[in-house]
């Protein structure tokens, strides 16, 4: 089955500065790569996705970069701001499926000091 | 326009109780998921359900855990006997059609056994 691999498990930086957190897949066939953002308490939010015909998609101050032949995928936060601290989780479709039957990351604890 | 609602938000069971988790989709949406997140880890895919209909449940244990999404109704993920082991937090999410549809989560059913 479908392994996700996430990095860094935590990540500190100060408020303004980019966060990037990547992401390696197995399975060649998945093509559906969604990040979820989630808030103590709360469910996971979808951010931004990114599908297999396309290596990058950018809105605002969010980006995704997708890398199919390496097999891995990266989040890039600029200008990061104190409500952006929360836990990030990657994820990636099991290939051939098209629904949503996602395998998850293990989250990155991000923490933006003021 | 309210989003996935589940309910309780908190559960506590003893050993060998049975616990029943709600989960309303969004309006309009007829496709449900559940996950199962483990302190400090990513969302594992549980089970995948049309109305009256459960099209994958190759992630849900084969004992004491069943889901159903009835024509009229919440989706029920039911867990008979539970066990400490089943402590975790259990998010539904839905999805307007099951093809390449994002995923949009509920705040999760908080299950604490003791």
């Amino acid at each position: 089955g479908e392994n996700v691999e996430q990095h860094p498990s935590t990540l500190s930086v100060q408020e303004g500065d980019s966060a990037v957190i990547k992401c390696t897949y197995s399975d060649s066939a998945s093509n559906y790569f969604p990040w979820y953002k989630q808030e103590l308490g709360k469910g996971p939010q979808l951010i931004i996705d990114i599908r297999s015909n396309v290596g990058e998609k950018k809105d605002q101050r969010i980006a995704v970069t997708l890398n199919k032949t390496a097999k891995h995928f990266s989040l890039h936060i600029t200008e990061t701001q104190p409500e952006d601290s929360a836990v990030y989780f990657c994820a990636a479709d099991a290939g051939g499926t098209s629904y949503g039957k996602l395998t998850f990351g293990q989250g990155t604890i991000l923490t933006v000091h003021p | 326009n309210a989003g996935v609602m589940q309910n309780p938000r908190h559960l506590v069971r003893r050993r060998g109780q049975e616990a029943r988790l709600r989960c309303s989709p969004m309006k309009g949406h007829s496709h449900v998921y559940w996950y199962r997140q483990l302190p400090e880890e990513g969302l594992k895919f549980m089970v995948y359900l049309q109305k009256e209909n459960i099209i994958d449940e190759s992630g849900m244990p084969k004992e004491r855990f069943s889901a159903e999404f009835p024509k009229e109704g919440p989706s029920i993920l039911r867990i008979q006997q539970v066990v400490r082991g089943d402590s975790a937090a259990y998010f539904c999410a839905s999805s307007p059609a099951g093809v390449d549809s994002p995923l949009h989560f509920g705040n999760g059913t908080r299950l604490t056994v003791t």
